[in-house]
Formats: structure tokens, sequence, C-alpha cells
């Protein structure tokens, strides 16, 4: 399994920010597809998560700005997150969740076993 | 949200020591816990999950541990290709929450 993303790395503050992560040898199937990323210089912070199958969740903090969507035809999935701000620079990463446990109520327990390079993208004036 | 807290932040140590990581959360996560590497400019790549079981090809020198709020990651004898950043992530809740790492230097 291979994940690649790509997107606009430059962006101005208010502008939407774009990226796909395309999944090579392997199907979107009953994983958890998450975008996650990474401040300079600081910790990772997961963002959100599809699955192809279902609706997205996202972190409480960015709903409203994020979106999360899937392709199963062309074995993708994207995020856009408008309105960013220079508090969004960072670099960003796709992920494939592996639910390993399903909870009673069907929640699933998933780590990040397969990752994207990395896109930076940058908001700056 | 369930917050992680590693510690410490940061440690230098030399090849062949033992280094112990721990990583506490705010409240029981069972043992649904994950453990990541991460070298400079890289993706990170998983180490461990469900708090003990190691990845297929990572080298045994890994080892993690614990249940409900307190979790360690050691590694046996550290190597040269060991320095790098290790977070834990939380597998029990949304959202997924990570520590906020611990970067392991050369001393």
């Amino acid at each position: 399994v291979e994940l690649q993303q790509w997107g606009a790395g430059l962006l101005k503050p208010s502008e939407t920010l774009s990226l796909t992560c395309a999944v090579y040898d392997g199907s979107l199937g009953d994983y958890y597809w998450s975008w996650i990323r990474q401040p300079p210089g600081k910790g990772l912070e997961w963002i959100g998560e599809i699955k192809h199958s279902g609706s997205p969740n996202y972190k409480s903090s960015l709903k409203g700005r994020v979106s999360i969507s899937a392709d199963t035809s062309k074995n993708q999935f994207s995020l856009k997150l408008s309105s960013v701000t220079a508090a969004d620079t960072a670099v960003y990463y796709c992920a494939r969740g592996f639910p390993y446990y399903y909870d009673n109520s069907g929640s699933p327990f998933a780590y990040f076993d397969y990752w994207g390079q990395g896109s930076q993208v940058t908001v700056s004036s | 949200d369930i917050q992680l807290t590693q510690s410490p932040s940061f440690l230098s140590a030399s090849v062949g020591d033992r280094v112990t990581i721990t990583c506490r959360a705010s409240q029981d996560i069972s043992s649904y816990l994950a453990w990541y590497q991460q070298q400079p400019g890289k993706a990170p790549r998983y180490l461990i999950f469900a708090a003990s079981t190691l990845q297929s090809g990572v080298p045994s020198r890994f080892s993690g541990s614990g249940s409900g709020t307190e979790f360690t990651l050691t590694i046996s004898s550290l190597q040269p290709e060991d320095f790098a950043t290790y977070y834990c992530q939380q597998l029990n809740a949304y959202p997924r929450t990570f520590g906020q790492g611990t970067k392991v230097e050369i001393k």
C-alpha cells in the first residue's frame, strides 16, 4: 500500500486549502482515511477521517471549515480547509487507519499504519 | 478530548543505553494506545499498537507496556537509527489525539 498526496503549497489568508491523497496497491475498503497535520516544530494533530461508506468525522475545533471526501472510483480522498490563517501552516499528512477492533457501538479502534509523504502548506500574505 | 502527556519531552542518550518513555492519559483508555517513530523530515511510522503489540519488522529491542492511564515505550539498547521523535496516540475516542512527542538525541 502506498499513499501519495498533492496540493497547493502556498496560500494567502482566507483561501481554501485543498489536498488529495491517492491510494495505490489497495482499495479504500473498510479502512478509515485520515488527515493529520504537524505545525513547524510541533506535534501531530488529527484533523478528521472518512470511511468510504460512512460520514466523515472531524475534530470539533475545525468543524465548519473542514471537509473530507472520498472518491472510490479513483481510489482517492481529499481535504478541504477553508478560511485559512497562518495558524494552519503545517505539514499535512494523509494516513490509513487500520481498525483492529470495534466496540459494542461499532466505533473503530484504529492505528495509522500507512502514511503519505507529507505536504508542506504555508499560509502567508 | 483525551489528553496524552509524554515524559520526558527531550532525552539525551548514548548508543547501547536503555531508554524508557512514558505516556500518561487523562482518562482510562484500557490498552488502546499506539506508538510512532518520526525521523526528521519524514512521516511517522507506527511501531506498536494495542499498547504492546509490535508491528512486523520492528526490532525486538522496542517494547511497549501499560494499560489504563500509564504506558511506556522501552528501547532496550539504543541504536544509531533510533534517534528520532516518538509519539503515543490513543485509539479509544474521537478526536484521535497524540502526545506532544519525545525527542531522543545522541549524547
